[in-house]
């Protein structure tokens, strides 16, 4: 079946500019994650959703950055005023809630060059 | 959610096992170790993960400690492809966030 889609792929826009990067999850996975994984670093939790609780936002770097989810669809991070230093991967992966050790599937990533 | 310390890199021989090692002395009893690695340009993807027995499937297979201190993954035959960086994580499961540390860089070579 389909995996985790992310979109745009790339992405390059102008310091100071909005970016919206797009997470659409596997279809009936409850849990939504989303990393930042900059050039030659590891994964960087951003937040996460399960279900109708309210997401844990503990991972977010600043108040520039927000994401949404509706229901147990499709996620959206938003970037405010990018600056050069958000320029990075971001990764989404979700996960079903059958039981407590499903793991994470991850989509390809929205690779974000801020010039 | 346990901290876990992997080797930076390692390299292994084309056909040969690899043994990537974890230290996890911190795990608690209610925390699984889980593996994921992430080919370049790629994102992570899961491998296998156990709570205290050891487990095999298709792709590796996971031993852990008695103390559960520590694990080690075993890819019983490493090609070409299998290189990538291996990231070793303790959770308590699909609850919450899972932190991926910087993982171990796995160069197979011929």
């Amino acid at each position: 079946g389909a995996g985790v889609s992310q979109s745009p792929s790339n992405k390059v826009t102008e310091k100071g500019k909005d970016v919206e990067l797009r997470c659409d999850p596997i279809s009936g996975h409850t849990a939504l994650y989303w990393y930042r994984q900059r050039l030659g670093q590891g994964l960087e939790f951003l937040i996460y959703f399960q279900g109708n609780s309210a997401p844990d936002k503990s991972g977010l770097p600043s108040d520039r950055f927000s994401a949404e989810r509706t229901g147990e669809s499709v996620s959206t991070l938003t970037i405010q005023r990018t600056q050069q230093e958000d320029s990075a991967v971001y990764l989404c992966a979700s996960s079903s809630f059958d039981s407590r050790v499903s793991p994470l599937h991850f989509g390809n990533g929205t690779r974000l060059t801020v010039t | 959610d346990a901290k876990t310390t992997q080797p930076t890199s390692m390299d292994c021989a084309e056909g040969r096992a690899a043994n990537l090692p974890c230290n996890h002395s911190t795990i608690s009893g209610n925390e699984y170790v889980y593996w994921y690695r992430q080919i370049h340009s790629q994102g992570p993807q899961y491998i296998i993960h156990g709570l205290k027995n050891n487990e095999t499937n298709e792709m590796a297979s996971l031993i852990i400690t008695e103390d559960r201190k520590s694990s080690t993954l075993i890819l019983p035959h490493a090609t070409l492809r299998d290189t990538a960086v291996y990231y070793c994580i303790v959770s308590r499961g699909n609850t919450g966030k899972l932190i991926f540390g910087q993982g171990t860089t796995l160069q197979v070579k011929p």
